[in-house]
């Protein structure tokens, strides 16, 4: 079974533009997070979703967003990049929202210039 | 303080255990998980243990849980070049999201 898988693997941006990532959790998993990990730093959670709507959020402002479709697959946008914002992006999976594991895919890099 | 803190370096000969160590300072954590992250990959997750219990053990792998200090250790007997990575601590409560310490980069030398 294929795992979590992420789109794209890296990605170079300027300041000030808008980024979409992408996530698809394990076949039969309905709930996806969100994290970003920051260079010699462990993953901060941003967000969760499960059966579509948002469960959980993280401390990050407002020009984070994310959304899950009906085949559980989701996005997460970023507006108005900073400097600051470069990271990797990972994106985890489980069957369901309160699962005491989860899996992570391999991540989104990326760097904002 | 940070919630979750660990070691950042530790420097193992191939063939030697390794003790991976991890202090926490919720008392209502509920799982504590060991997570491996190898250069420019995800995580991992290599092991969890629930709070009730004081000990864990997978092949390589042993967990130990000492509640009442709020410390969590990770051993790896018979270490090889392939452990070589950075090594993720993490607690949760109820919501069963994790919140990871900083990392601790195992070097594992012939």
């Amino acid at each position: 079974d294929a795992g979590v898988t992420q789109s794209p693997t890296h990605l170079i941006k300027t300041r000030g533009q808008q980024v979409t990532l992408r996530c698809s959790p394990i076949s039969g998993h309905k709930s996806v997070s969100w994290y970003q990990q920051v260079l010699g730093q462990g993953p901060q959670f941003i967000f969760q979703y499960y059966e579509k709507e948002e469960r959980g959020r993280g401390n990050f402002p407002d020009r984070f967003s994310a959304r899950q479709f009906p085949n559980y697959s989701s996005e997460l946008n970023v507006n108005a990049l900073l400097l600051g914002d470069s990271a990797l992006y990972l994106c985890a999976s489980s069957i369901r929202q309160a699962q005491e594991t989860q899996y992570f895919g391999p991540g989104t890099r990326l760097l904002v210039l | 303080g940070e919630d979750v803190e660990q070691s950042l370096f530790l420097s193992v000969r191939e063939g030697d255990s390794s003790v991976i160590n991890c202090t926490y300072t919720d008392s209502s954590s509920t799982y504590l998980y060991w997570y491996k992250q190898e250069p420019g990959a995800g995580l991992q997750l290599l092991t969890y243990i629930f709070s009730n219990m004081d000990m864990k053990q997978d092949q390589r792998l042993t967990v130990l849980l000492n509640k009442k200090d709020k410390h969590l250790s990770l051993r790896i007997a018979d270490t090889q070049t392939g452990d070589s990575a950075i090594y993720f601590c993490a607690e949760s409560r109820g919501s069963y999201i994790p919140t990871f310490g900083r990392g601790t980069s195992l070097i594992v030398h012939p």
